[in-house]
């Protein structure tokens, strides 16, 4: 069985700062990884993906991710961050034969000004 | 290409009513999910769905249905409305391959349960 950790609950910053937004993984197969964003009171919608391939995955409004296969984690990085990041990101996981998907519990990015 | 649509958007229920929220997607995707999604909380799976015919229960399936007699709907069915039911709700679907096993989510519904 698949599982998704989300390292901290919460993520408080100041604006223009870089922040680091933590998620560990566990499966016996390969994996598919996410990161989502929701912005409030909106739905998810798909920050980026690692499928396979490079190990540091760009994604949109200057995320990043690296997929480190001997630490299980696919942590989410920005440089610089804006108040309107703003947002809850989560972290999901798939793979092998069986694609049903597991999320995170979410982590909850606070910029402030 | 509408993706996942979701209804109602928003409804009031009265504590012992019955109602069901729909859920449709337009991508043939074979795996589909209910989610509720209650403040500081993270989304908690309901039921899940790995194709037409076939349902299984999530972490919080109690006082929850559903059923998938066609891929793309995947309707879930609140009995005997409570208090506790008062939530988001999220629908999502995927697909059963490489290419097409990011998840695609609707807007929400958001239930009141007075």
């Amino acid at each position: 069985a698949q599982s998704v950790t989300q390292l901290d609950s919460q993520v408080p910053v100041f604006e223009e700062a870089p922040v680091e937004l933590r998620c560990n993984y566990s499966s016996s197969v390969s994996v598919y990884l996410f990161w989502y964003v929701q912005y409030p009171n909106q739905g998810l919608q798909l920050l980026l993906k690692y499928l396979s391939g490079s190990t540091l995955v760009k994604g949109i409004n200057g995320f990043e991710a690296e997929f480190n296969k001997s630490q299980t984690s696919f942590h989410l990085r920005k440089p610089s961050v804006h108040i309107s990041d703003t947002a809850e990101y989560f972290c999901a996981v798939t793979g092998g034969s069986n694609y049903k998907l597991t999320f995170g519990k979410g982590t909850l990015l606070t910029v402030n000004p | 290409n509408a993706g996942v649509t979701q209804t109602p958007k928003f409804r009031i229920l009265k504590i012992g009513q019955s109602m069901t929220l729909q859920c449709t997607q337009d991508m043939n995707h074979n795996y589909m999910y209910w989610y509720r999604q209650d403040p500081g909380m993270g989304l908690k799976l309901i039921y899940y769905s790995v194709g037409a015919g076939i349902t299984d229960k999530g972490e919080v399936p109690n006082g929850y249905n559903v059923s998938r007699s066609t891929t793309e709907d995947f309707p879930l069915r609140l009995e005997l409305a409570a208090p506790s039911q008062t939530s988001v709700y999220f629908c999502a679907s995927n697909g059963g391959s490489v290419s097409n096993t990011e998840a695609f989510f609707g807007q929400g519904t958001r239930l009141t349960v007075v």
